[in-house]
């Protein structure tokens, strides 16, 4: 099967700063790659996604960068807020059919 | 628009029995995925259903089944259930199969006693 995998389980940054959530993925053939954020007692909540084709992305306050040549993800926080604190997972969507999830990373703001 | 809702929300059983969770679409999404979600595990894929067909399946025993019906709200069956199934079950709609974006409801907590 896919693996979807993330450097770091806990992150902890301070409020005001910037926040990198790494993932690496194993299928270069991959069509799509999403974050998603899940508050604690919540379901995972889109974020914002790329398609294998690009290399950046830019939304509100997050930027996802794609890294084709080494397999890796990251999702750029800016100015990271303490609605932030949430766990991030990365996912592929493999063949326009199964998507594979990363094991999450916990993002922790200190005020 | 209201969001992807999931019934229950906690449920408790015990060892041996079956449990059904259910899981009603955003309106005008006909594709419907269930996720179980546990801390050893992550997140992984049950299977699933579009215009009331099956389209794709993980790997999980027969014992989880599904459904889906024709207003697109779906179904899972858990039968003979195991400790080991104690979990968050998640599901998830999109427009269509292979959709990548999809919305998650909130999760059935299911704990086997």
């Amino acid at each position: 099967g896919e693996s979807v995998g993330l450097h770091l389980p806990t992150l902890s940054v301070q409020e005001g700063d910037n926040s990198i959530i790494n993932c690496a993925y194993s299928n270069s053939a991959s069509d799509y790659f999403i974050w998603y954020k899940q508050e604690s007692g919540k379901g995972p909540q889109f974020i914002i996604d790329i398609r294998s084709n690009m290399d950046k992305r830019q939304g509100q306050r997050v930027t996802v960068l794609l890294n084709k040549t080494v397999k890796h993800l990251s999702l750029q926080i800016a100015a990271t807020q303490p609605g932030d604190s949430a766990v991030y997972f990365c996912a592929e969507l493999y063949n326009f059919n199964k998507f594979y999830f990363g094991s999450g990373t916990k993002l922790n703001v200190k005020p | 628009k209201a969001g992807v809702t999931q019934t229950p929300r906690y449920l408790i059983k015990t060892r041996g029995q079956q449990v059904t969770l259910s899981c009603s679409p955003i309106s005008g999404h006909r594709s419907v995925s269930w996720y179980q979600q546990t801390p050893g595990q992550g997140l992984q894929f049950l299977f699933e259903y579009f215009s009331e067909t099956q389209r794709n399946k993980g790997n999980f025993p027969g014992r989880f089944s599904g459904r889906q019906f024709s207003n697109s709200r779906s179904e899972m069956n858990v039968s003979t259930l195991e400790l080991g199934d104690s979990a968050l079950y998640l599901c998830a709609s999109s427009y269509r199969t292979g959709d990548h974006e999809q919305y998650f409801g909130p999760g059935t907590r299911l704990t086997v006693t």
